[in-house]
């Protein structure tokens, strides 16, 4: 199974910076990326496909980037609604597997 | 606007059975695969099973093979998981979604049903 590690495991961030939460993968999944927000009781949200590509619906200061083993999700200016966890999600292969998640919390 | 609703969830003795529901509307459900993907109280996603838009490929988790079978009815725009042999580490929300060949993501969500597994 492919393993996704997910950095840092949290982290405190004031509204307007700017965050940027990595994700490994431990072989090569070319472009097989995906990133989900998700709130205290409620369903993950898909943000980024493809590593890349926003969802529809999903604001523009959301951005993701990579491609192998190495990717990024970057929040541009953080908005009082974004502060929730974020995991990353490997496409590449059966079984899918899940980063552990990112908890974006308010400094 | 697409819509999964989950349901079947409940408190279940281990080694008991429980059938999980999910109903779609608003997507044209017999031309894409449906997941089930699970999380237990506290920590991350674990994906459990794929099938594919016919019901003719199905995929599980090494930890529920032989114990769930993911099933679906077209007709009813349903997709089903049957969990048998329950363990207590089956507890956790239990989530419906549709997944997106093309990237291997998950573009839409249920929203959740729980499964406790308690004596």
């Amino acid at each position: 199974d492919i393993q996704m590690t997910q950095s840092p495991s949290s982290l405190s961030a004031s509204v307007g910076d700017r965050v940027t939460i990595t994700c490994r993968a431990s072989q090569s999944i070319g472009s097989y990326l995906n990133w989900y927000q998700q709130k205290p009781g409620i369903a993950p949200k898909l943000l980024i496909y493809g590593a890349s590509s926003l969802q529809s619906g999903v604001p523009s200061r959301f951005s993701g980037s990579g491609s192998g083993t190495d990717f990024t999700v970057t929040i541009s200016s953080l908005q009082p609604e974004d502060f929730a966890t974020y995991y990353c999600q490997q496409g590449y292969s059966t079984p899918a597997t899940f980063g552990q998640g990112t908890k974006v919390e308010i400094k | 606007e697409v819509q999964l609703v989950e349901s079947g969830g409940g408190l279940v003795q281990p080694g008991g059975s429980l059938r999980l529901s999910c109903a779609a509307s608003g997507v044209t459900f017999s031309s894409h695969w449906m997941s089930w993907v699970r999380q237990a109280p506290g920590k991350g996603l674990e994906w459990v099973a794929n099938i594919k838009e016919d019901g003719s490929e199905k995929f599980y988790v090494d930890s529920v093979k032989g114990r769930f079978t993911i099933s679906r009815d077209n007709a009813k725009k349903s997709v089903y998981l049957q969990m048998n042999s329950l363990r207590a580490e089956d507890t956790a929300v239990y989530y419906c979604a549709r997944y997106y060949y093309g990237s291997g993501s998950y573009d839409y969500w249920g929203q959740g049903t729980l499964v406790t597994v308690s004596s």
